[in-house]
């Protein structure tokens, strides 16, 4: 099976922060990856797919990169409904697997 | 619009069993490879299982955890996913979520999801 492997496991910020996350795969998944976002209560939200590619209807303050084992999620200016819980996944292969989370947490 | 219901949840003793439903509406259920996601409670996502679309026979995959104890399963007259859970442990108490799979440029991810329904299993 894949490991998924995000860091930091929670971050605290203030509103108009840059914040990056990573996730690590333990082997490489091209670029078969999504990231969500959780909000208490809610289900997930993808927020971008294919390592860097936007969903429809997601604000370009949310970016993607990497490839293979190494990816990064950056939210460019945090706002207020920004904290939340975020989740990468893979689809390369079966078993698909998640991260662990990374909450972004109000400084 | 797409919408996704899951019901069935509730409290079950260990070692018993549990259907739980998927209502969708708003696409072609037949056209869609449709999930199973299931969160403990304070805890991560994690997958459980698959059934693909009429195109790919509906053949499914499952997760190591499940295999053998759980089934998807649809009813494509009825637009219902199914999640059938047999000998049931504690460790299966979660929120269960379904999700439509989403095509894109190549690239199958979960685009929509239920609200879940919330599976306990105690005594």
């Amino acid at each position: 099976d894949i490991q998924m492997t995000q860091s930091p496991s929670s971050v605290s910020a203030s509103v108009g922060d840059r914040v990056t996350i990573t996730c690590r795969a333990s082997q490489g998944i091209n670029n078969y990856l999504v990231w969500f976002q959780q909000k208490p209560g809610k289900a997930p939200k993808s927020l971008i797919y294919g390592a860097s590619s936007l969903q429809s209807g997601v604000p370009s303050k949310f970016s993607g990169s990497g490839s293979g084992t190494d990816f990064t999620l950056t939210i460019s200016s945090l706002q207020p409904e920004d904290f939340a819980t975020y989740y990468c996944q893979q689809y390369n292969s079966y078993p698909l697997t998640f991260g662990g989370g990374t909450k972004v947490e109000i400084k | 619009e797409v919408q996704l219901v899951e019901s069935g949840g509730g409290l079950v003793q260990p070692g018993g069993s549990l259907r739980l439903s998927c209502a969708v509406s708003g696409f072609t259920f037949s056209d869609h490879y449709m999930d199973w996601v299931r969160q403990a409670p304070g805890k991560g996502l994690e997958w459980l299982g698959r059934s693909r679309d009429k195109a790919n026979s509906y053949t499914t995959e499952y997760a190591a955890s499940v295999k053998g104890r759980f089934t998807v399963s649809r009813d494509d007259s009825k637009n219902l996913l199914y999640l059938q859970m047999n000998s049931l442990k504690t460790e299966d108490t979660a929120m269960y979520y379904c999700a439509r799979v989403v095509r894109a440029d190549g690239h199958y991810f979960f685009g929509y999801w239920g609200q879940g329904t919330l599976v306990t299993v105690s005594s």
